[in-house]
């Protein structure tokens, strides 16, 4: 069965720092990879997905599939990134999408 | 352009009860998933609509149901209700085709006492 880890619940960084939140997955065969937000009394978005290998909000993420890895990356962390993201993944045909748990990121001014 | 929402926002309910959870699709989608989200945990997947009809389902039991209407508006319905059923429920339409985005409603706060 698939699963998405996601280790860290809580991740504090200073304004301007790097940030990283780590995911990784367990699934046999190619799985589409997903990172969704949530913002302070937002729902729940699509912040970006593997396959389009776009850069959103100065977000990047690089499928590792030797890693089994699927990390978020921004360079230098502005404040309006403090909120909670998760990790998901499904595979190709089937939209069912499994979540990691989430990491609650929080930018230090 | 319309986006998802769900009725009621919050409600309370007893163990034992009955209760249905409503999801209006995004305008022109013709796919509905249903999340439960405990607290602290991500979403799970219960089960999902195609045109009126279950198209998967996540490891749920039976009590838990689901409809779809034909202007792709959807229910979701447990029955004999527990405690461990209180959580978030999160409705996401989409337009099938499988590498189409989920768009999430707001959510529906349910309690069970």
């Amino acid at each position: 069965a698939q699963r998405v880890t996601q280790p860290e619940k809580l991740l504090s960084v200073f304004k301007g720092a790097p940030v990283e939140l780590k995911c990784n997955y367990s699934y046999s065969g190619s799985p589409e990879l997903f990172w969704y937000v949530q913002y302070s009394r937002q729902r729940l978005q699509l912040l970006l997905r593997h396959i389009s290998r776009e850069s959103i909000k100065g977000f990047t993420a690089d499928l590792n599939k030797g890693e089994t890895s699927f990390h978020l990356k921004k360079p230098f962390a502005q404040e309006e990134d403090s909120a909670m993201y998760y990790c998901a993944l499904s595979f190709f045909g089937n939209e069912k999408l499994t979540f990691g748990t989430g990491t609650r990121l929080t930018i230090i001014p | 352009e319309t986006g998802v929402t769900q009725s009621p926002t919050h409600l309370i309910k007893t163990r034992g009860q009955q209760v249905t959870l409503r999801c209006s699709s995004q305008s022109g989608h013709n796919t509905v998933s249903w999340y439960q989200q405990a607290l602290g945990q991500g979403p799970q997947f219960i089960f999902q609509y195609y045109r009126e009809e279950e198209n998967g389902r996540g490891n749920f039991p039976p009590r838990f149901s689901g409809l779809q209407f034909p202007n792709y508006s959807s229910e979701l319905n447990v029955n004999a209700l527990e405690l461990d059923d209180s959580a978030l429920y999160l409705c996401a339409s989409s337009l099938s085709g499988g590498t189409y985005e989920q768009y999430f409603g707001p959510g529906t706060r349910l309690t069970v006492t």
